[in-house]
């Protein structure tokens, strides 16, 4: 069975701070996909980066980072120069290769203050 | 734009009801998904379906049945709503084997 742990349930930085995001998985599979969703007030899940597990390289989508540690299955999100809109829940998400689903973490609120 | 769209947004029934939740999806996805997402819990697994007419259990499924009679609609039935099922609902949908989901916005429902 696969698990995600996302042990900070809120978080709450300054506009411009860096904030990170931890995330950490259990899986026996070699092969899977890992992912950070936003959820914004309006509830529409907005996928925010994604990363497979057979690459090295970490993942960069704009101000958005991973730090991808594939032995200590650890997967956390950076946030550079945080905004105001970067407000939301954010979940992070395990699917192995073999299977249709998305396993997700228990989420952490995440506030950017003025 | 593709999309994902949920029936409702807000509802309130009482328990002991039979309780429908729609979803469409209009990009030919095999695959369809109904999370219930709480507080602490994150997103759990209900039921998901890769072709119509088939389902498969997730991590949550009593109390809950679902029914794809078309590619393109997934629906959650909740023969007899109780207060425990007070939550929100969120509906996916998939390629097979695809690395993208696509989230409709979620039906509040509450169980009076």
């Amino acid at each position: 069975a696969q698990t995600v742990t996302q042990s900070q349930p809120e978080m709450s930085v300054q506009e411009a701070e860096t904030v990170t995001l931890s995330c950490t998985y259990d899986t026996s599979e070699n092969n899977y996909y890992l992912f950070w969703y936003k959820q914004p007030p309006s509830r529409q899940m907005i996928l925010v980066i994604r990363q497979e597990a057979y690459k090295q390289q970490n993942a960069t989508e704009n101000r958005f980072s991973v730090n991808f540690q594939k032995a200590a299955k650890s997967f956390s999100l950076k946030i550079s120069d945080s905004q105001l809109g970067d407000t939301a829940m954010y979940f992070c998400a395990l699917r192995t290769s073999g299977a249709q689903k998305l396993v997700f973490g228990q989420g952490t609120r995440l506030t950017i203050n003025p | 734009d593709v999309k994902v769209t949920q029936s409702s947004r807000y509802l309130v029934k009482r328990t002991g009801e039979k309780v429908f939740l729609e979803c469409v999806q209009d990009m030919d996805h095999e695959n369809m998904f109904w999370y219930r997402q709480d507080p602490g819990l994150g997103l759990r697994l209900i039921y998901f379906s890769y072709d119509v007419k088939m389902k498969e259990k997730g991590d949550i499924p009593e109390g809950y049945s679902v029914s794809r009679e078309k590619k393109e609609r997934f629906s959650l039935i909740l023969e007899s709503a109780s207060t425990n099922q007070t939550s929100m609902y969120l509906c996916a949908s998939s390629l097979l084997g695809g690395k993208g989901y696509t989230f409709g916005s979620g039906t509040r429902l509450t169980v009076v």
